[in-house]
């Protein structure tokens, strides 16, 4: 099992580009996550999905769409890149529901906007 | 408004213990997680409470009182290896994980 994979690894845009990350899981997880983490900050909640064909906004949602048109496959789009956007973006998945089941992170994805 | 606190930077000495305290206060509770993070990977879970007490796994122990919204990990016997920041996060009343800001965790020899 590869577990939680991202691709691309590291990025630079311009700003007013756009760009689409995306996480796959090999693990047949219900749950999948976009996060973005900044120095002295949380991993702070971009988006979710609870299962194939649905999404939804976590905490910091603007400027971002997402879309899981496969349950195995979640992606990440910047329509118009801001500098405020370089960051770097953590993927998870979780198994389902149960409290105790913990989040998978995929790799990360680094992110410049200049 | 929901928040997670924890110290920012501790250090501590190799072979010592290290206690790293987090606070919170959250619109419900389904469990505490404790991660550890390398500079520059990902988290990786370290434990989960969600009852009050004690759990311990090997090296590493992570204690939880509910009515007082703490809990610590308790790390032993440290090794360089540990050098890492710690991240606590909180499950919600909507099974969303509320993530502290991490403590970095310095080991000298």
């Amino acid at each position: 099992n590869a577990g939680v994979t991202q691709t691309p690894k590291f990025r630079v845009l311009k700003t007013g580009q756009s760009m689409t990350l995306l996480c796959a899981q090999d693990m047949n997880h219900e749950y999948m996550y976009w996060y973005r983490q900044d120095p002295g900050m949380g991993l702070r909640l971009i988006h979710y999905s609870v299962g194939e064909g649905t999404t939804a906004k976590g905490e910091v949602p603007d400027g971002y769409n997402v879309s899981r048109l496969k349950k195995q496959n979640f992606l990440l789009g910047l329509e118009s890149a801001a500098p405020s956007q370089t960051s770097v973006y953590f993927c998870a998945s979780r198994p389902g529901l149960a409290d105790q089941e913990t989040q998978y992170f995929g790799p990360g994805t680094r992110l410049l906007v200049l | 408004g929901q928040n997670i606190d924890q110290p920012t930077e501790m250090t501590a000495t190799e072979g010592a213990i290290v206690q790293i305290n987090c606070t919170y206060q959250t619109s419900g509770f389904n469990g505490l997680f404790w991660y550890q993070q390398h500079a520059g990977e990902a988290p990786t879970f370290l434990s989960y409470n969600v009852l009050d007490g004690l759990e311990e796994k090997g090296r590493f122990s992570s204690f939880l009182s509910r009515s007082k919204g703490y809990s610590y990990l308790l790390l032993k016997e440290l090794q360089m290896k540990d050098s890492a920041s710690y991240l606590c996060a909180v499950m919600d009343s909507n099974y969303q994980l509320i993530w502290g800001a991490g403590t970095k965790l310095i080991i000298k020899p």
